[in-house]
C-alpha cells in the first residue's frame, strides 16, 4: 500500500532564516506530488505541484520554493522566512488522473 | 469557472444526533467531488468521493453524500455524531475543465457535545 512521509512534523524558525521541509512517497511510482498551506482559520491554498523530476509549478508567488529531485521526493524551501509564512504545510500526491489526493500528516511551520 | 461553497463554517450537534453539512458547487463540466475530514494537527483523510457512478455515496465511519445535480449540491450526512465526528470537513471538486486542478472549499467545522 501507499504512504506518504512528511518532516519535519513541527519547527520553530526565526525571521530570515532557511526552511527546508521534506516529503516522501512509498509504494507508488511517478506520482503527482503537491505543497498545500493552511494559514489559521483560513482554507488550504495550494503552492507547488509537480508532475515529474524536475517539474515543478508555482501558485502563487511567495518566497519559496519547491525541488524534485527523486521521482517520490518533494521538498518545500526558503533563504529567508518571513512572519506571514507560519502554518501547516501538507504534502499529498495523486494518481496521474488528478483526482482524490492522499496527504500527508503535516508541518506546523511557526516563524517568530 | 469552477467553485465550491461550504455554506456552514461551524456546525454544532448533540452526540447521538444527525449531522449534515452542505456543500454546493458550480462546474461547467462534469464534476468529481470529495470529502475530507481533518483532526487537529493533522493532514486531510478522504471520507468518500463521487465520480460520476452512483449519486449516493457511502464512505467510511457511518458518513455518506447524495450528488444532486439539479441542485449543483454534495452535501454530507450521518444519522448518528459520535463524539469522535468532532473535526474539520472538506467539500473538493475536481473537473477535468479546471485545468485539472482541485479547489477546495473553505471547510466546516464540526463540534459534538454531549
Amino acid at each position: 500500500s501507499q504512504t506518504i512521509h512528511q518532516w519535519p512534523a513541527t519547527l520553530v524558525q526565526p525571521v530570515g532564516s532557511p526552511l527546508s521541509l521534506e516529503c516522501t512517497v512509498e509504494g507508488t511510482s511517478n506520482p503527482n506530488l503537491y505543497w498545500y498551506r493552511q494559514a489559521a482559520g483560513r482554507g488550504l491554498q495550494l503552492l507547488f505541484y509537480s508532475v515529474g523530476i524536475g517539474q515543478i509549478s508555482s501558485e502563487v508567488p511567495q518566497n519559496l520554493s519547491a525541488s524534485r529531485p527523486q521521482d517520490r521526493q518533494f521538498i518545500l524551501s526558503s533563504k529567508k522566512l518571513l512572519l506571514s509564512d507560519s502554518g501547516f504545510y501538507l504534502c499529498a500526491w495523486s494518481t496521474r488522473q488528478y483526482r482524490e489526493l492522499f496527504f500527508g500528516e503535516g508541518s506546523r511551520l511557526t516563524v517568530l | 469557472a469552477q467553485s465550491v461553497t461550504q455554506l456552514d463554517s461551524h456546525v454544532s450537534v448533540s452526540e447521538g444526533t444527525p449531522v449534515l453539512l452542505r456543500c454546493n458547487y458550480s462546474s461547467s463540466y462534469s464534476p468529481s467531488l470529495f470529502w475530507y475530514v481533518q483532526h487537529p494537527n493533522k493532514g486531510l483523510q478522504l471520507l468518500l468521493k463521487y465520480t460520476s457512478a452512483a449519486t449516493l455515496v457511502k464512505g467510511i465511519n457511518g458518513f455518506e453524500a447524495e450528488f444532486k445535480k439539479s441542485e449543483t449540491s454534495f452535501h454530507l450526512t450521518k444519522p448518528s455524531a459520535h463524539m469522535s465526528d468532532a473535526a474539520e470537513y472538506f467539500c473538493v471538486l475536481f473537473s477535468t475543465g479546471g485545468g485539472n486542478k482541485l479547489t477546495f472549499g473553505t471547510g466546516t467545522q464540526l463540534k459534538v457535545e454531549l
